[in-house]
């Protein structure tokens, strides 16, 4: 079946610096999966960050990115300088639509905590 | 902006109990999602429905049975929980099948 991996346990980072969490997958469908990242914010619900349908194309929000790399079947998300309010659990996943219907399958989540 | 509401926000019961969780979109969604998030973290989907077809994963024990009375609401009913029933349960929508999904905050259900 479908799998995600992405970086695990918690990523702590001083203010202003860089972030990459890392994220492959691996797709059973014959087409391409649509890749996302999800984020929660503390206190709040799951919510997208941002998406990317398109192998070869790069997603953007928030100052993050991440780029839909098909022969490495990897999606890391990166952030040149984050900040205190980046602190969250982020969620790296794909979509595929089949003849079951849509799925979408999720990584185990990775939890950034920013210190200033 | 809230827009996928569940209720209640935890639960805690014990094994045998049917217990019944809420979920409202006000997105006008067409599909409605139903996922697990164990004490593992990871999710997993149990449920999508859309326009009255019901999809399940095939990992899903017969107890879980989801109902919906319209396309803004699905809820899910657990007929007789068991301890490995603990975990959050996510509710979630899209305007289709194929576009991103919305959230809710979570219902978290703790068996005893």
């Amino acid at each position: 079946g479908d799998s995600v991996t992405q970086t695990e346990g918690q990523v702590t980072v001083s203010e202003s610096k860089s972030l990459i969490i890392n994220c492959t997958y691996s797709a059973t469908s014959i087409g391409y999966p649509n890749l996302f990242w999800y984020v929660r914010y503390p206190g709040e619900g799951l919510q997208l960050l941002l998406k990317v349908i398109t192998a070869g194309q790069k997603g953007s929000s928030r100052g993050f990115e991440a780029t839909y790399n098909k022969e490495a079947t990897s999606f890391h998300l990166q952030k040149a300088s984050v900040q205190e309010s980046d602190s969250a659990v982020y969620y790296c996943a794909l979509s595929e639509f089949n003849s079951a219907g849509n799925k979408l399958t999720f990584g185990i989540g990775t939890r950034v905590l920013v210190r200033p | 902006e809230t827009a996928v509401f569940q209720t209640p926000n935890y639960h805690v019961t014990q094994v045998g109990n049917e217990v019944s969780f809420n979920c409202k979109q006000t997105l006008g969604h067409d599909t409605m999602y139903w996922y697990k998030q164990d004490s593992k973290k990871l999710l997993k989907i149990m449920f999508s429905y859309n326009n009255k077809q019901l999809i399940v994963n095939e990992t899903v024990p017969r107890r879980f049975s989801p109902q919906s009375s319209d396309k803004a609401h699905l809820n899910l009913r657990i007929k007789s929980v068991e301890p490995e029933d603990s975990a959050v349960y996510l509710c979630a929508s899209s305007w289709d099948i194929s576009y991103e999904q919305y959230f809710g905050p979570g219902t978290r259900l703790t068996v005893l």
